[in-house]
This record gives structure tokens, C-alpha cells and sequence, in this order.
């Protein structure tokens, strides 16, 4: 079975803190990671996975297989970064399925 | 390109009836996934289509269903509702075989009284 953990519901930090989301994983095989964003009143929309390793809008995430983590992170939180964040994760032979978390609220405030 | 569109955006329906939404993918797309998410469950996947195959299933009853045309366009249809199908229902479709990095329309509100 695969599942996804996000421990924190809320999470608030003040601009220019930085800012760590927790995402943790269970799966058997090898996974791809996704962190996906839902601003307020906009679509659900990917934010970066682990395959392409990149940087977007500053977030940054590495896959720990060690301690099967996926933690997303910035070095210094905007206030436009304030919405509703979800880890999800794909099995090899899931053919379509994310798993999801059940997402935490970033709220950074001035 | 033009992203995800669902239809119809707002549903108010009572329960016994049945709904029938619709979700269009990106042009290219050929992988459609559906998923329903609520304040309680979250975001639980309901089914995936590729070429018209409906090739993995979630865990909900069969008053769920699905279907894919031709042109990728995709429906769903939920018979016999009940007051805890309300929920935003939301499609995201797929150029990767795998379907695994997905582009999420809007959604439809569907509440059910």
C-alpha cells in the first residue's frame, strides 16, 4: 500500500523565515515525489518534483529514501508563498493514481 | 495551450439522482484521472482512463462511473446520490504514459441535498 504523511496541518512562519514542509512516504518500490500548491480561489497546480531536481519559486525538496522524506523547503518565505501545499506520490504501476496528503496551510505573515 | 476545463463549475442536485460531469484535457492528453476531495478525506483518486481503457480503479462504490471518448474527453457519472458524494470533484490529465505528472482543472462543486 502507499501513503503519503503530512504531520502538520498548519504551519505559519513570518517573511523572510524559512520554511520547511514535511512530507512523509510509505511505498515498497521506487516512487516519484510531487509537491503540488493550491493558492486561494486557483487550481491545484505542480510545484516541482523530484526527478527534475530543480528549484522553483525557491522551493526546493530532495528525496531521502533513507528516511522515506520528501520535505519541501525555502530559505526565506514570501508572503505570496500562503497557501495550501500537497505531497503526492506515484507508484510504479499506478497508472494515473497519485496518493496525496492531506496537505497543510502555509501562512506566512509581513 | 489551454488548460484542464471541467463543466459544469457549481451542481446542486438531490439525493437519489444521478450527475454526470465532464472534464476536457489538455490537447495531447490522452491520460484522464478523477478524484474527489473532501474537508475530511482529502484528495482519493477515482479512476483513470488512457484511449478510451479505464486502466486503474479507486475504492468506491460502483455508483461511480466513467467513460473516455475518442477525442480524450472524458466523463463521470455518480447514480444514486447520496449527501456525502458533495465534494469537489476534480480531473487532471497526462501526456506520460504513466500518467504520473498531472495538470488539474478547476473542478466541479458538487453538493448534494
Amino acid at each position: 500500500a502507499q501513503r503519503v504523511t503530512q504531520p502538520e496541518k498548519l504551519l505559519s512562519v513570518f517573511k523572510g523565515a524559512p520554511v520547511e514542509l514535511k512530507c512523509n512516504y510509505s511505498y515498497s518500490g521506487s516512487p516519484e515525489l510531487f509537491w503540488y500548491v493550491q493558492y486561494s480561489r486557483q487550481r491545484l497546480q505542480l510545484l516541482l518534483r523530484h526527478i527534475s531536481r530543480e528549484s522553483i519559486k525557491g522551493f526546493t525538496a530532495d528525496l531521502n529514501k533513507g528516511e522515506t522524506s520528501f520535505h519541501l523547503k525555502k530559505p526565506f518565505a514570501q508572503e505570496e508563498d500562503s497557501a495550501m501545499y500537497y505531497c503526492a506520490l506515484y507508484g510504479g504501476t499506478s497508472y494515473g493514481k497519485l496518493t496525496f496528503g492531506q496537505g497543510t496551510i502555509l501562512t506566512v505573515h509581513p | 495551450k489551454a488548460g484542464v476545463t471541467q463543466t459544469p463549475r457549481y451542481l446542486i442536485k438531490t439525493r437519489g439522482q444521478q450527475v454526470t460531469l465532464s472534464c476536457s484535457p489538455i490537447s495531447g492528453h490522452r491520460s484522464v484521472s478523477w478524484y474527489q476531495q473532501t474537508p475530511g478525506q482529502g484528495l482519493q483518486f477515482l479512476f483513470e482512463y488512457f484511449s478510451e481503457t479505464q486502466r486503474n480503479k479507486g475504492n468506491f462504490p460502483g455508483r461511480f462511473s466513467g467513460r473516455q471518448f475518442s477525442n480524450s474527453r472524458s466523463e463521470m457519472n455518480v447514480s444514486t446520490l447520496e449527501l456525502g458524494d458533495s465534494a469537489l470533484y476534480l480531473c487532471a490529465s497526462s501526456s506520460i504514459q504513466g500518467a504520473s505528472e498531472q495538470f488539474f482543472g478547476p473542478g466541479t462543486r458538487l453538493t448534494v441535498l
